[in-house]
């Protein structure tokens, strides 16, 4: 069964880092791209990224380029979302999900990161 | 950049027929696109509709489909149900690794 497992909620204060994580498995998480995708509260879904385990090419919206990195781990068949600097307006739930045919078939739990003083 | 424009809100009665559209704000949306529908509802993940343009994912009823009208991609629900109120988004692949997400659309089913 594929499944994609993210970390745990997260609260920070603006300026902290983070990195929160989604692990793959079921599948051969080299041969599949993984995307991270941004859902502030109330809003909808925002595409951050992308990542190819296999060899580490990572894709960035123009929005979110230079705001976060994506990384991978493919040896625990891991992708990563990083910040160095958190911002309160970095406050959403985060999703990873895995592409297939230029699509979007498996999806992880979310993970909620709230950022407050 | 390119913006990818969902109507904001639709309703449609029980047992009735709603096409939600997904288009671009500069130009038309073709197969090229490769097209894909998410239903998602409060507090829970995205789930997956429709791939490239018409392809039903695994345990979508078949009252949900997918195809180009016009220019424009578009999410048909025959036979609506009271549980497809949910939020749809569309995403529309624009090469070189980039996908861009629709706004969404909220679909009211009373």
């Amino acid at each position: 069964e594929v499944q994609l497992v993210q970390s745990g909620p997260e609260v920070k204060k603006p300026g902290e880092s983070l990195k929160i994580s989604c692990k793959g498995s079921g599948f051969s998480f080299t041969n599949n791209w993984i995307a991270w995708v941004r859902q502030m509260p109330g809003k909808g879904l925002e595409w951050m990224g992308i990542i190819n385990p296999g060899d580490s090419d990572t894709r960035y919206s123009p929005s979110f380029q230079g705001q976060v990195s994506i990384s991978a781990d493919r040896s625990i068949s891991t992708a990563y979302l990083q910040w160095s600097s958190l911002k309160a307006s970095d406050t959403a739930f985060y999703y990873c999900a895995r592409r297939e045919k230029y699509a979007y078939d498996y999806w992880g739990q979310g993970t909620l990161v709230t950022v407050s003083s | 950049q390119t913006v990818v424009t969902q109507e904001p809100s639709f309703s449609v009665s029980p047992g009735g027929t709603v096409t939600l559209t997904c288009g671009l704000s500069s130009g038309s949306v073709s197969t090229s696109y490769y097209p894909s529908w998410y239903q998602q509802t409060p507090g829970q993940a995205p789930r997956t509709l429709i791939y490239t343009t018409n392809t039903r994912s695994s345990g979508v009823p078949d009252r949900f489909s997918g195809s180009i009208l016009g220019n424009k991609a578009a999410l048909t629900i025959t036979g609506a149900q009271a549980d497809d109120e949910s939020d749809y988004y569309c995403v529309l692949y624009m090469g070189r690794g980039i996908s861009v997400f629709g706004g969404g659309t909220k679909l009211t089913v009373l």
